[in-house]
């Protein structure tokens, strides 16, 4: 069974800061996608960015960038010049090719400091 | 488009009751999973359902179950309610039309059990 480890239960930035949130994947599988979702207190999830397993290049979204590291199993994930409104719960998932199977970490906790 | 709702937002319900969950998806959008996310837990896969089918199935007892109407909405459903179903119970749409099928997820329904 795959599983997602996210080792920082809290981090804290200073605001316009850069700030990496740790992930770690265990699968057998060579083909499956990666994803950083966010959820504000109260608020929604909401997709932040993902990876395509099969894809060397690291995927960037505006401030969000991850470190795909595929021999590794890690999936950081890389905010910069950290805003307010980044404060967030922030869920590495995992999920397998051709499934809807959401695998989730245990999430990491942000605060961003003014 | 609209985006994910879930009805109610809130319910309290008392141990050995019943309750049923409501998610309506995005517009297009025929494929429905169901999380439960838990402080203690955090986020588990339920189930999830295509075209009135259910594809895939989490490790939850026979007590959650869920359909799926022929426009998409779906219900879940837990009989006999118990203190550790406490949750708040999230619903996700995707469309499955290329790419990696990412999910939307709607505010979540908050179920408390006294």
């Amino acid at each position: 069974a795959q599983t997602v480890t996210q080792s920082q239960p809290e981090m804290s930035v200073q605001e316009a800061e850069t700030v990496t949130l740790s992930c770690t994947y265990d699968t057998s599988e060579s083909d499956y996608y990666l994803f950083w979702y966010k959820q504000p207190p109260s608020r929604q999830m909401i997709l932040v960015i993902r990876q395509e397993a099969y894809k060397q290049q690291n995927a960037t979204e505006n401030r969000f960038s991850v470190n795909f590291q595929k021999a590794a199993k890690s999936f950081s994930l890389k905010i910069s010049d950290s805003q307010l409104g980044d404060a967030a719960m922030y869920f590495c998932a995992y999920r397998t090719q051709g499934a809807q199977k959401l695998v989730f970490g245990q999430g990491t906790r942000l605060t961003i400091n003014p | 488009k609209a985006g994910v709702t879930q009805t109610p937002r809130y319910l309290i319900k008392t141990r050995g009751q019943q309750v049923t969950l409501s998610c309506s998806p995005i517009s297009g959008h025929r494929s429905v999973s169901w999380y439960q996310q838990t402080p203690g837990q955090g986020l588990q896969f339920l189930f999830e359902y295509f075209s009135e089918t259910q594809r895939n199935k989490g490790n939850f007892p026979g007590r959650f179950s869920g359909r799926q109407f022929s426009n998409s909405r779906s219900e879940m459903n837990v009989s006999t309610l118990e203190l550790g179903d406490s949750a708040l119970y999230l619903c996700a749409s995707s469309d499955e039309e290329g790419g990696p099928y990412e999910q939307y997820f709607g505010p979540g329904t908050r179920l408390t059990v006294t």
